[in-house]
């Protein structure tokens, strides 16, 4: 079935400094990808999405590209805030069948940034 | 206001115990989900609906039943409660389209089962 897998966490940063929080997904066809980004007791928000290959989604300085030909969608950064301190969850949702519309995410990487 | 609005925020109960969790929006959009979430496991599906006369189980329905009273409203029950229910659980919603639409999440509700 249809997976995604994020780097292990946590990521502990120092502010300024560059960040990557890497995702790669399994897919039987041509997915739509998202990052979704969780602050202390909130739901999650999205972050920034793709919806076909080699598309570039960026927000508030955070960007990833959609690379089909390693089935990645590497979360990057750079210069982190300690206002980026959060959880981030990489996230699919399929074009057809039964999975239709339904996201599928990953187990989430917390991020600490430091002042 | 909140767009998508979860009660109650925190709940504390016992195993055994039926509860209900509910979920409000004013987005107007015909999906809704209910998904859980654990240390670890990132958040897991649990019953979407698409539009009010379809309820679809996800990947972790057993032990849970759904209800989608309206377009705005879709409450999650646990019938008899375990605590291996015990997690945070969040409601979302999304427009219709492709699979480029965005889910919008509620606050989320922390259950805790003893």
């Amino acid at each position: 079935g249809d997976s995604v897998t994020q780097m292990e966490g946590p990521v502990t940063l120092s502010e300024e400094a560059f960040l990557t929080i890497n995702c790669t997904y399994t897919a039987t066809g041509y997915p739509s990808l998202f990052w979704y980004v969780q602050y202390p007791g909130e739901g999650l928000q999205l972050l920034l999405k793709a919806t076909k290959a080699d598309d570039k989604g960026s927000n508030k300085g955070f960007e990833a590209t959609y690379r089909k030909e390693t089935t990645s969608f590497h979360l990057e950064k750079g210069s982190v805030q300690v206002s980026d301190s959060a959880v981030y969850f990489c996230a699919l949702s399929m074009t057809g069948g039964t999975s239709y519309g339904k996201l599928t995410f990953g187990q989430g990487t917390i991020l600490t940034v430091h002042p | 206001d909140a767009d998508v609005t979860q009660t109650p925020r925190n709940r504390i109960t016992k195993t055994g115990k039926r509860i209900m969790l509910e979920c409000s929006q004013t987005k107007g959009h015909d999906r809704m989900y209910w998904y859980r979430q654990d240390p670890g496991l990132g958040l897991r599906l649990i019953y979407y609906s698409f539009d009010v006369k379809d309820i679809n189980k996800g990947e972790i329905s057993d032990g849970y039943s759904v209800s989608r009273q309206a377009q705005a409203k879709f409450s999650l029950s646990l019938e008899s409660a375990i605590p291996n229910q015990t997690a945070l659980y969040f409601c979302a919603t999304s427009a219709r389209g492709g699979t480029g639409q965005p889910q919008h999440f509620g606050d989320g509700t922390r259950l805790s089962i003893l």
